[in-house]
């Protein structure tokens, strides 16, 4: 079945980076959007951006323009969402997920999440 | 940037009874809307694409409508496990997205 997979949760300085990663199966790893979306603890969804695994375009949130990097490996049917210059306000949980065959705006399949803890 | 508003934040409702949830868009959308059902500890769950297509394996019970800048979810019968938050999403103005602020679901 299609899944996405997430890697482990991971806590870091502030000021450091983190870099999470989101294995795809069960899919054509080209054929889909792939988003990243995180939520802070008791709040609410927040779009971060995406990317076009075909050719690696990419889109981001005004927010996070100038600190996130998503990146893919075609090989491994992989992506990779780096934050930089991280403060205690990226304390969330980071979710990967990817749209839908029927509705390219929809998110269909959800990756468990990776916990990210940012502390001085 | 297009902001979604639902309301209420926090919604009690009775298992058997009908929940109305809604959420507006600052800007029309058209019917580029969907909407998410999310249980704690879990990723969020695709209720409705198009504002009112079913996503597959979603119950009857769970229906969506609206366009423009208007919509409603709404889950005719409560079952104990509706109980959750519920997200609307617009990507009418891609390649930019947004979420609402949820509506908390509860039990009366």
């Amino acid at each position: 079945q299609m899944q996405l997979v997430q890697s482990g949760a991971e806590v870091k300085k502030t000021g450091s980076s983190v870099k999470v990663s989101c294995k795809a199966s069960g899919y054509t790893f080209t054929y889909r959007y792939l988003h990243w979306v995180r939520q802070a603890p008791g709040q609410a969804l927040e779009w971060m951006g995406w990317i076009t695994p075909f050719n690696g375009d990419t889109n981001y949130a005004q927010k996070f323009q100038d600190r996130v990097t998503i990146t893919r490996d075609r090989s491994m049917s992989t992506s990779y969402m780096e934050l930089s210059s991280l403060r205690s306000e990226d304390t969330a949980m980071y979710y990967c997920a990817c749209t839908s065959s029927a509705d390219e705006g929809a998110f269909d399949i959800w990756g468990q999440g990776t916990m990210v803890t940012v502390s001085s | 940037e297009i902001v979604m508003t639902q309301s209420p934040a926090t919604l009690s409702v009775s298992p058997g009874e009908r929940a109305t949830l809604s959420c507006r868009a600052s800007q029309s959308v058209s019917s580029n809307l969907a909407w998410y059902q999310q249980k704690p500890g879990q990723a969020p769950r695709l209720l409705i694409y198009g504002a009112s297509t079913r996503a597959t394996g979603i119950p009857a019970r769970f229906s969506g409508s609206g366009s423009g800048t208007e919509f409603t979810l709404t889950i005719s019968s409560l079952q104990s496990e509706d109980f959750a938050v519920y997200y609307c999403q617009q990507y009418n103005n891609w390649p930019l997205i947004t979420f609402g602020q949820g509506t908390r679901l509860e039990i009366k």
